[in-house]
């Protein structure tokens, strides 16, 4: 049972212009959430983060939107780069009472930046 | 400031064998956590300690244990080697005290193939 989904495989968009990639999520218990870039034979690179209260977080070019009535998540990419090329990976956890769960992740979006 | 540093970075085992990883948090971090990368199974949480006990675990058998020191240094051991224990062992650290400690920073990982 896939908690956090990504359902498409690979985003193809044109330098300069708006990187918009999606995920969706079915345990309502989580209530924090992270982008993850990566690249092959590399450790994943933090890119944002967003908690449950909040529907939207901005760093440079990445935002984040939350939308909890549709347990869906995007992060947006303005203006993707050449350097944007990458595996991108949501993921989100449920902080209980005697500590954090683990991350679940997405199996990834594969974004390639055309120049 | 160093980043999550994990040891070896690359290594060969036969089945059967049993392997230890290292990982040294970024300095002031509390929390470390295991993950595996599989191409079949994506990114999977093993488990999470702070304070040198361990607070969560992920849904592994027992051959996958860890350990956490004084100086929040973590190891993981895999028992028993199979083959398809071979994959990018992660680990990742974080403040662990909620809030923006909640943000996960990952190592390079550790490449380990079983033959």
């Amino acid at each position: 049972d896939q908690q956090v989904k990504q359902n498409s495989p690979s985003l193809s968009v044109q330098e300069g212009r708006i990187s918009i990639l999606n995920c969706d999520y079915t345990n309502s218990m989580f209530d924090y959430f992270l982008w993850y870039k990566k690249y092959p034979a590399e450790g994943p690179t933090f890119l944002i983060s967003i908690s449950s209260i909040k529907d939207k977080n901005e760093d440079g070019r990445f935002t984040v939107f939350l939308n909890k009535s549709a347990k869906h998540l995007s992060l947006h990419i303005v203006p993707s780069q050449p350097g944007d090329s990458a595996v991108y990976f949501c993921a989100a956890r449920v902080y209980s009472g005697g500590g954090a769960d683990g991350l679940t992740f997405g199996k990834g979006t594969h974004l390639i930046i055309q120049p | 400031k160093a980043g999550v540093t994990q040891t070896p970075r690359y290594l060969i085992k036969t089945r059967g064998q049993q392997v230890t990883l290292s990982c040294s948090p970024i300095s002031g971090h509390r929390s470390v956590s295991w993950y595996q990368q599989t191409p079949g199974q994506g990114l999977q949480f093993l488990f999470e300690y702070f304070s040198e006990t361990q607070r969560n675990k992920g849904n592994f058998p027992g051959r996958f244990s860890g350990r956490q020191f004084s100086n929040s240094r973590s190891e993981m051991n895999v028992s028993t080697l199979e083959l398809g224990d071979s994959a990018l062992y992660l680990c990742a650290s974080s403040s662990g005290a909620g809030g923006s400690g909640n943000t996960i920073y990952f190592g390079e990982g550790s490449w380990l193939t079983v033959v």
